[in-house]
């Protein structure tokens, strides 16, 4: 049974930078084909695609965000961390982590998905 | 401004057929990228519904299908039900943008 739940701060300030938890159980990012990634929402909006970390350590980011965004993944602990820096209030949303749907998809979708976690950007 | 587009509402009656509709481009679905759908229930994370543009995981209800057709797709909800009122969204990749995109999503009321 694949799950992840998503942790991390609820509140930052404008100008700090966001750093999220993906913990995972029931598949290992170090199987070939396997892939973790982060969306976000804001309020009442759609959905957005941040990052993606495959099993090999191939990262891809959002091209809009790139220059703000990490991700990178910890093996033996079953977790990704996502960091956005320079927080601004239009980064106000929730920020699901999702596990990729494994196979040759480029594009794949996310077939499990955290609850997600709702960050608030204010001074 | 989403690189899909997606009506923001459709509604239907009970037992009724609606269709959602994903508009994308040459970059995208026009260059045979696969659409995937998901559906949103109020205060819930996405829940995937379709994937591969005609494919359905396990335990998702034959009521739902979806079709790809030149640089759209399209989902089908038919026997529209009370609990099938939530917010739709199509993605794919864009090879332009080198990434995953999302529609801007759909409303589904259930009248």
């Amino acid at each position: 049974q694949i799950t992840l739940k998503e942790s991390g701060p609820t509140l930052v300030k404008p100008t700090q930078t966001l750093t999220l938890t993906c913990t995972f159980s029931g598949f290992s990012l170090s199987t070939i084909g396997v892939g973790v990634g982060w969306v976000r929402q804001p309020p009442g909006k759609a959905l957005e695609w941040l990052a993606l970390i495959y099993w090999d350590d191939d990262r891809r980011y959002s091209p809009s965000l790139k220059s703000r965004l990490t991700i990178t993944k910890d093996t033996s602990n079953n977790q990704v961390v996502l960091s956005m820096t320079n927080m601004d209030p239009m980064d106000t949303g929730t920020y699901y982590c999702a596990h990729r749907l494994e196979g040759g998809l480029v594009g794949a979708p996310f077939d499990y998905w955290g609850q997600g976690t709702l960050v608030t950007v204010s001074s | 401004q989403s690189v899909l587009t997606q009506p923001p509402s459709v509604s239907g009656a009970p037992g009724q057929r609606v269709t959602i509709s994903c508009t994308g481009s040459s970059s995208n679905i026009g260059s045979g990228y696969e659409v995937h759908w998901y559906q949103q229930l109020p205060g819930t994370a996405p829940r995937l519904l379709i994937y591969a543009n005609t494919n359905r995981p396990s335990g998702v209800p034959d009521r739902f299908s979806g079709s790809r057709s030149g640089t759209s797709a399209s989902l089908a909800i038919t026997g529209l039900q009370a609990e099938d009122e939530a917010d739709y969204y199509c993605q794919s990749y864009d090879s332009s943008l080198r990434g995953l995109v999302f529609g801007g999503g759909t409303k589904l009321t259930v009248l």
